[in-house]
């Protein structure tokens, strides 16, 4: 079945120490999303590939980085957690129209 | 600033009687609304979607209406069923200004169809 992979499904890190989550797709999408959601809040877009251009969004913090090696995988990258941070994080993909696939999330926990 | 706006937190209904969801939004440029539907521990997963062209989407169970003047969209679902016990989001895109791909979502609201 074509879907949205995400890994790891938990992720526990120490605060300030770098983490990184995983997203693959075998939907053959082009544009690549990641969202941040805590606690009873909406999604937040923290930036989205179309193809190899990346696209931050202007209230995303620097501490976010993102990576898409190829069309398949993105990365998201915290260099330094804090606790703030601790949030379910979403990947997404589309074909570049309105409607996105998730994949099950992300929770990350900053002790 | 919230653009999309769920007001109901939760909603609560018994099987068989309808459930009404409601999404407001003020971002004029909106034309295209979805809703998502969200399990624990699993993503959203698309529900149903309307144009701003038109006023009403149906597809089986669930039907989706849009007011544009109001500013306003609702979800329907008849007849509700306890599987339909989920987060509801309501989401909008713009389609001019190159954003015709990314997707504002509001805060989304609890669900629970009692047997």
């Amino acid at each position: 079945d074509a879907m949205v992979i995400q890994n790891p499904r938990y992720q526990v890190t120490q605060f300030g120490k770098p983490v990184t989550l995983s997203c693959s797709q075998t939907l053959n999408h082009n544009v690549m999303y990641w969202y941040q959601q805590k606690s009873s809040q909406a999604p937040k877009l923290l930036f989205h590939y179309y193809d190899k251009d990346f696209n931050n969004e202007a209230d995303t913090p620097d501490n976010f980085q993102s990576r898409r090696p190829n069309t398949s995988f993105c990365f998201l990258d915290i260099r330094s957690p804090g606790l703030g941070d601790a949030a379910m994080y979403l990947c997404a993909t589309s074909r570049g129209g309105n409607e996105q696939f998730f994949g099950p999330g992300t929770r990350l926990t900053v002790l | 600033d919230q653009q999309v706006k769920q007001n109901s937190p939760s909603l609560s209904v018994q099987e068989g009687r309808i459930s009404i969801l409601n999404c407001d939004y003020t971002n004029s440029m909106f034309d295209y609304f979805l809703w998502y539907k969200k399990y624990p521990a699993e993503g959203p997963t698309f529900l149903i979607s309307i144009s701003s062209i038109k006023d009403k989407n149906e597809d089986g169970r669930f039907t989706v209406f849009l007011n544009k003047s109001a500013k306003h969209l609702s979800l329907h679902i008849v007849p509700s069923q306890p599987g339909d016990s989920a987060v509801y989001f309501c989401a909008a895109s713009a389609s001019g200004g190159g954003s015709n791909y990314k997707l504002t979502f509001g805060k989304g609201t609890l669900l629970t169809v009692n047997p």
